[in-house]
């Protein structure tokens, strides 16, 4: 069975400073998918990086960088030069692309506070 | 563009009632899915429709029926709500996952609906 973990329910960061949000999972699917979703208080779901297993560079998006370890199974998302408006729920997702890539599956969430 | 739409945005039912979630997309996209979304944990996944026409059960298909009633639209529908059925639901809609490159495909989410039943 799939399943992803994500070990810290809060994390507290000062304004300006890089910050990394782990992330863990496990999978028997050979193809995989590992995405990273912004949650602010106002609720909506916000895609922020993707990954996939077979990509041989981590992945970038503006501030947002993706530390993939494939043999250790993790996918922890780095943060740099937080701004307040990074306080939010940060999500780790994956998504089987063999098994017909439809069946997402997130973790519990990581709240992260950036301090001024 | 609206991007994925919902209605309605709160809805509060007794035990017993019924209703019907409403999901639109406007990206043209093939797959739409339902999740729900309790405290302390992450995104459930209730139903997905692959393409237009189709529908499959996610991981918490139990209590809940779903339509998907063009390519644009993709409902959810509570026939007998339950205390346990109290959440947020959130729509989504992606790519046909695998077919546009290196992308991932990801899933443009609708602004969610606050159910509280009592």
């Amino acid at each position: 069975a799939q399943k992803i973990t994500q070990t810290q329910p809060g994390m507290f960061v000062q304004e300006k400073e890089a910050v990394t949000l782990d992330c863990t999972y496990d999978t028997s699917d050979p193809s995989y998918g590992l995405f990273w979703y912004k949650q602010p208080s106002s609720g909506e779901m916000i895609f922020l990086i993707y990954q996939g297993s077979y990509d041989q560079q981590n992945a970038t998006e503006g501030r947002y960088s993706l530390n993939f370890q494939k043999a250790r199974k993790s996918a922890n998302l780095v943060i740099s030069a937080s701004q307040l408006g990074d306080s939010a729920m940060y999500f780790c997702a994956m998504r089987g692309l063999n098994t017909g890539g439809f069946k997402t599956i997130f973790g519990a969430g990581t709240r992260l506070f950036v301090k001024a | 563009n609206a991007g994925v739409t919902q209605t309605p945005k709160f809805q509060v039912l007794k035990t017993g009632q019924s209703m019907t979630l409403q999901c639109a997309q406007d990206m043209n996209h093939n797959s739409m899915y339902w999740y729900r979304q309790d405290p302390g944990m992450g995104l459930r996944l209730i139903y997905y429709s692959a393409s237009e026409g189709t529908t499959d059960k996610g991981e918490v298909p139990n209590g809940y029926n779903v339509s998907r009633l063009n390519k644009r639209e993709f409902s959810l529908r509570l026939e007998s709500a339950a205390p346990s059925q109290t959440s947020v639901y959130f729509c989504a809609s992606s790519e046909t996952p695998g077919l546009a490159g290196a992308s991932g495909n990801e899933q443009f989410f609708g602004p969610g609906t606050r159910l509280t039943v009592l």
